[in-house]
């Protein structure tokens, strides 16, 4: 159980494009999902917190404009990466919990990763 | 603020051996603490946590960790090294009620199990 899916698993694009990703958890609903980056042997940054129905929470210094996230479902959350160049080239994790509320200490469920290489 | 510090960029060991990775935190509230581990070109995976009750938790793949306040440390542990254990472990914490989910993760610390 608790199985979070990410597609694409590795994605290339030219520079100036919009790439998405999308988080799914499988076997759960998630009210809460949460979008992180990771660089080579570097810990994970989170980027912004996704609620379901309402608008992304980002972190400090985050452009909210370029990373363009939806949480349109209990199972769905995309991640997109708007007019993309080589700087953003990353690993993107997101996790999801089987049920979140203030105060809570549910576990994070991690996706398997999306490799993106902007070009 | 809270915060997460693994103190080895990395820790070798010898199959079969002992191994304890370690980690120390710091909260203003209770600590939720967990260990992932990472295996390469891949997310994390749930190893085991503390919320509350015995200080020792057991987890997945023999692993366990001791949830020590006095010294506020939360080091992994495994009674015997296996060459598959080696990877990239992440220790995190959340401060619950200050947090609501979001989790602070160390800075990671590659293990390798030599055969």
């Amino acid at each position: 159980g608790a199985v979070v899916s990410q597609h694409p698993s590795r994605v290339i694009c030219k520079s100036g494009t919009s790439v998405k990703i999308e988080c799914r958890s499988l076997d759960f609903q998630a009210t809460t999902m949460f979008w992180y980056r990771q660089f080579p042997k570097q810990s994970l940054m989170l980027m912004a917190t996704s609620n379901e129905g309402s608008k992304a929470t980002y972190e400090q210094g985050v452009e909210k404009d370029k990373f363009l996230i939806n949480h349109a479902s209990l199972t769905l959350s995309t991640l997109t990466v708007t007019s993309a160049h080589p700087e953003d080239s990353s690993f993107y994790i997101c996790s999801a919990s089987p049920m979140i509320r203030r105060g809570g200490t549910d576990t994070q469920y991690f996706g398997p990763g999306t490799r993106l290489t902007v070009l | 603020a809270q915060s997460v510090a693994q103190p080895e960029d990395q820790v070798n060991v010898a199959e079969g051996n002992p191994l304890t990775v370690k980690c120390t935190y710091s909260v203003s509230g209770n600590p939720y603490l967990f260990w992932y581990v990472q295996y390469p070109n891949r997310g994390l995976q749930f190893l085991l946590k503390y919320i509350t009750g015995d200080n020792l938790v057991k987890g997945s793949y023999g692993f366990e960790a001791e949830f020590n306040k006095s010294q506020t440390s939360f080091h992994l542990k495994k009674p015997s090294a296996l060459v598959s254990d080696s990877a990239l472990y992440f220790c995190a914490v959340n401060a619950g009620g200050t947090s609501y989910g979001k989790l602070t993760f160390g800075q990671g610390t590659i293990l390798t199990v030599h055969p």
